[in-house]
């Protein structure tokens, strides 16, 4: 079935430095890309999507690019900040189910 | 604030049990979704339900039910219950499914001792 892997984490960084999570994907046709963000004690909001190769999705600052190419849906910042701090999923839709990547924490130190 | 309601946020019980986590979806959405979030699985979709009806089912046990009421909320039901049962579980909803935008509840944690 489809799957989704995304680079190991946690992720410290300091603040205003630039963010870049790597994510992969297999599928067997072309479903939409999500990128969904997990602040503490919090449920799931999506951060940004592209539905087909090349779309760009972005969102407060947050960049990806649909790279049907290399099956990536990488995940960009160029100046992260202390709020940024969360798990970071990257997912994407197969026959109306969410399939997620295991999760990158991210901390920013100011 | 995502518009997804779930009750209740936590839960504790004790193996064996029988639990009920209830969903209410975003005003006007038909579509709802159950996912599970445990440390060693990460997180898994279990099942969808459209206007009531089951629409798809992903990696949910015997012991797992769910079902949508005519109000659009949705309850899952977790019987016979292990300690790996012990998990977030999400509930999301989308306006009708394919290719559209899935808003996640905060989530009911939950504990078996």
């Amino acid at each position: 079935g489809d799957s989704v892997t995304q680079m190991e984490g946690p992720v410290t960084l300091s603040e205003e430095a630039f963010l870049t999570i790597n994510c992969t994907y297999t599928a067997t046709g072309y479903p939409s890309l999500f990128w969904y963000v997990q602040y503490p004690g919090e449920g799931l909001q999506l951060l940004l999507k592209a539905t087909k190769a090349d779309d760009k999705g972005s969102n407060k600052g947050f960049e990806a690019t649909y790279r049907k190419e290399t099956t990536s849906f990488h995940l960009e910042k160029g100046s992260v900040q202390v709020s940024d701090s969360a798990v970071y999923f990257c997912a994407l839709e197969d026959s109306q189910k969410l399939v997620f990547g295991q999760g990158t924490r991210l901390t920013i130190n100011p | 604030d995502s518009g997804v309601t779930q009750t209740p946020k936590h839960l504790i019980t004790a193996t064996g049990q029988r639990v009920t986590l209830r969903c209410s979806p975003r005003s006007g959405d038909l579509s709802v979704y159950w996912y599970q979030q445990s440390l060693d699985q990460g997180l898994q979709f279990l099942i969808q339900y459209y206007n009531g009806e089951e629409r798809a089912k992903g990696n949910i046990l015997e012991r797992f039910s769910a079902q949508q009421f005519p109000d659009l909320h949705s309850e899952l039901n977790l019987s016979s219950l292990e300690l790996g049962d012990s998990a977030l579980y999400f509930c999301a909803s989308s306006v009708a499914g394919l290719q559209e935008t899935q808003y996640f509840g905060p989530g009911t944690r939950l504990l078996v001792l």
